[in-house]
């Protein structure tokens, strides 16, 4: 298996520019989480899925940040309008479990820019 | 959820030492993982240890687990340079959150 895939891996962009970033899980898992990870906060969860329903979307920042899971092979990440505020990396990662019964597989991770 | 606190932030240690990071917690929990990140990439899984488990090994990995005082031990072995990285602990508690402090940055010196 390839592992979860994020893309792009790198994403320069300016204020008020909207931002997608999309992850593909691993295939047979029925959780996936996005991430964000920052010097000042470290990894925050922002939104978690399972079966492809959001379950707990509490650490979504502001309106400006959604996250969709069409299927349960894709999902997007979208912040509109963009700030530089929200230059982070982004990782998805996906179990195969219900939650945090069991290990989490991370993708490499979106690397994003606001100017 | 709760996230564990790594200590110490940082350590310096030279090639084929041993390497010991500790990992402490509020609440009770069903697991406690560790994980790695290698700079510039994503977070990798080292090792679960369930609440009833008091150590666990993986290859040159050892971890313990006390839930008695709420605390949690890796050890790296034999370290090596490919093991420069920062390390994470993660306790699972009966939600969904698996939540992550600020991690151990390990360095290994040649």
């Amino acid at each position: 298996d390839a592992g979860v895939i994020q893309s792009p891996r790198h994403e320069v962009t300016e204020m008020g520019q909207e931002v997608t970033l999309r992850c593909k899980p691993i295939s047979g898992h029925n959780s996936l989480f996005w991430y964000r990870q920052t010097m000042m906060r470290g990894l925050e969860l922002l939104i978690y899925f399972n079966n492809n329903v959001p379950i707990d979307d509490s650490g979504m920042p502001e309106d400006r940040f959604s996250a969709k899971m069409p299927n349960a092979s894709f999902s997007t990440l979208k912040i509109q309008p963009s700030e530089p505020r929200d230059s982070a990396v982004y990782f998805c990662a996906s179990s195969p479990g219900t939650g945090n019964t069991g290990e989490l597989f991370f993708g490499e991770g979106s690397r994003l820019t606001v100017l | 959820s709760q996230q564990g606190e790594e200590d110490p932030q940082a350590l310096s240690i030279q090639e084929g030492e041993n390497a010991t990071m500790n990992c402490s917690y509020k609440t009770s929990i069903n697991n406690l993982q560790w994980y790695r990140q290698n700079s510039g990439r994503g977070l990798v899984h080292l090792i679960l240890i369930r609440s009833n488990e008091r150590e666990k090994h993986s290859g040159r990995l050892r971890v313990t687990l006390d839930t008695s005082k709420k605390s949690s031990s890796l050890l790296i072995t034999a370290s090596r340079a490919a093991d420069t990285a920062s390390y994470f602990c993660a306790p699972a508690s009966n939600d969904y959150k698996l939540s992550f402090g600020a991690g151990t940055t390990v360095t290994v010196r040649a």
